[in-house]
């Protein structure tokens, strides 16, 4: 089936770990971006990407990076994690040029930090 | 900066009510605004896009209006079900292309 795909779907890590979150899709979006979901602050955009070779940070950007390589891939990477980083991630891509369908969301990736 | 906020926050309704949910934000430069519906442990799922020169749309027992110039959208469920029962989100599109999220209310239908 077309649409977003995350990996892992859970994940525990210890504090000061590196880890990279998954997500590709299929559906040839150029836009690609990544959240996070915390309990009463709804989702806050991390970094998002208008196409390949294109990256820039949304509004909670510290202690993580993207790189966008190919089209179809938006890697999200933490370099040391720390607790407040538990969280709920979802991934999100949508098309740019021509009708706009709207977003459409992986399944997520909960992330506990330990 | 973009502020979405949904009230109310949780709503429980007998199974066959009609209701309303509200979405409200405060730039209303706004591209379109989006519904979606996230069921516990779950991604999110579109249910209805209105982009910002319509007034609504309709999908099933779903209508979804939008007031730009008041910064105000609805979501109108007719003959609720059990299997309604979610997390409703709004998040409106900004012009770099970014979704602003409201935090949700949470429904639930009683059979």
């Amino acid at each position: 089936n077309a649409g977003v795909t995350q990996t892992p779907k859970f994940q525990v890590l210890k504090t000061g770990q590196s880890m990279t979150l998954q997500c590709a899709q299929d559906m040839n979006h150029e836009y690609m971006s990544w959240y996070r979901q915390d309990p009463g602050m709804g989702l806050r955009l991390i970094h998002y990407s208008v196409g390949a070779g294109i990256t820039d940070q949304g509004e909670v950007p510290n202690g993580y990076n993207v790189s966008r390589s190919t089209t179809e891939d938006f890697p999200l990477r933490l370099l040391s994690a720390a607790p407040s980083q538990t969280s709920v991630y979802f991934c999100a891509s949508s098309q740019t040029r021509g009708k706009f369908y709207g977003y459409t969301f992986g399944s997520g990736t909960r992330l506990t930090v330990v | 900066k973009q502020e979405v906020t949904q009230i109310p926050a949780a709503l429980s309704v007998p199974e066959g009510e009609n209701l309303v949910l509200n979405c409200s934000f405060t730039d209303s430069a706004i591209y379109n605004l989006q519904w979606f519906r996230q069921d516990p442990g779950k991604g999110l799922t579109s249910l209805l896009l209105i982009q910002s020169s319509q007034r609504e749309q309709t999908s099933g027992r779903l209508n979804a209006s939008l007031d730009k110039s008041s910064g105000r959208s609805t979501l109108y469920i007719a003959a609720s079900q059990p299997g309604d029962s979610a997390t409703y989100l709004c998040a409106v599109r900004t012009g770099a292309n970014n979704l602003f999220f409201g935090t949700g209310t949470r429904l639930t239908v009683i059979p």
